[in-house]
């Protein structure tokens, strides 16, 4: 089946520091989704991407879809302490299939 | 406002106990969706559901049961089959019809076993 690969799966940086995380797949992606989930909650949707090559940000987050379409990136600029929490990539591999495939997660903890 | 309620937020199963999750939307959504989600771990999908009185298994269906009756809701029984529900259970919904469709998630129920 399809596989995501989170890269790094947890990070540990102080307040003010920029983050990178990507997101890699075994097969071509035509959406690629960020979602951030902080403890005993849901994911809340960050960013939405639906074409390669396409660049968006939400204020401190920018996310870019590969241009291989196996790959999508989410940087936060600046970060501070309410940035902390799992940071999930998602996507369905094939058009027409709601079924959403989801990485394992990038875990975000903020060094005071 | 419109969202996704799950109840109860934590809920304790005793042995051989057949327990039931509640998942409403009230954002007009056709499909909804049933996620388990473990210490440090991914979501996998449990069941989902396209339309009303259809739904389909997902990657770890054994143990839980759905149904579908209402375009509002999407209950999940955890029964006693499943012998290891301690978990974090999320419900999502999205638009629904083809192609690729951003799903939005509930607040999650926590599952323990006493």
């Amino acid at each position: 089946g399809q596989q995501l690969n989170q890269s790094p799966q947890s990070m540990f940086i102080q307040e003010g520091e920029d983050v990178s995380m990507n997101c890699t797949s075994s097969s071509i992606f035509n959406t690629w989704l960020w979602y951030k989930q902080e403890p005993g909650e849901g994911p809340v949707l960050l960013i939405a991407l639906y074409k390669a090559g396409e660049l968006t940000s939400n204020g401190r987050l920018t996310a870019q879809f590969g241009i291989t379409r196996k790959d999508s990136f989410l940087n936060i600029s600046a970060s501070i302490p309410s940035d902390v929490g799992i940071y999930f990539c998602a996507g369905p591999s094939n058009f027409g299939n709601e079924k959403l495939t989801f990485g394992t997660g990038t875990r975000l903890t903020i060094i005071p | 406002d419109g969202g996704i309620t799950q109840s109860p937020k934590y809920l304790f199963r005793k042995e051989g106990q057949n327990v039931t999750l509640s998942c409403e939307q009230n954002l007009n959504h056709d499909a909804m969706y049933w996620y388990r989600q473990d210490p440090g771990q991914g979501l996998r999908l449990i069941y989902y559901s396209q339309i009303v009185n259809d739904f389909q298994k997902g990657d770890i269906a054994e143990g839980y049961s759905v149904s579908r009756e209402k375009k509002e809701s999407f209950p999940l029984t955890v029964t006693s089959a499943q012998k290891n529900p301690t978990a974090f259970y999320l419900c999502a919904s999205s638009i629904g019809g083809t192609g690729a469709e951003t799903q939005y998630f509930g607040p999650g129920t926590r599952l323990l076993v006493l």
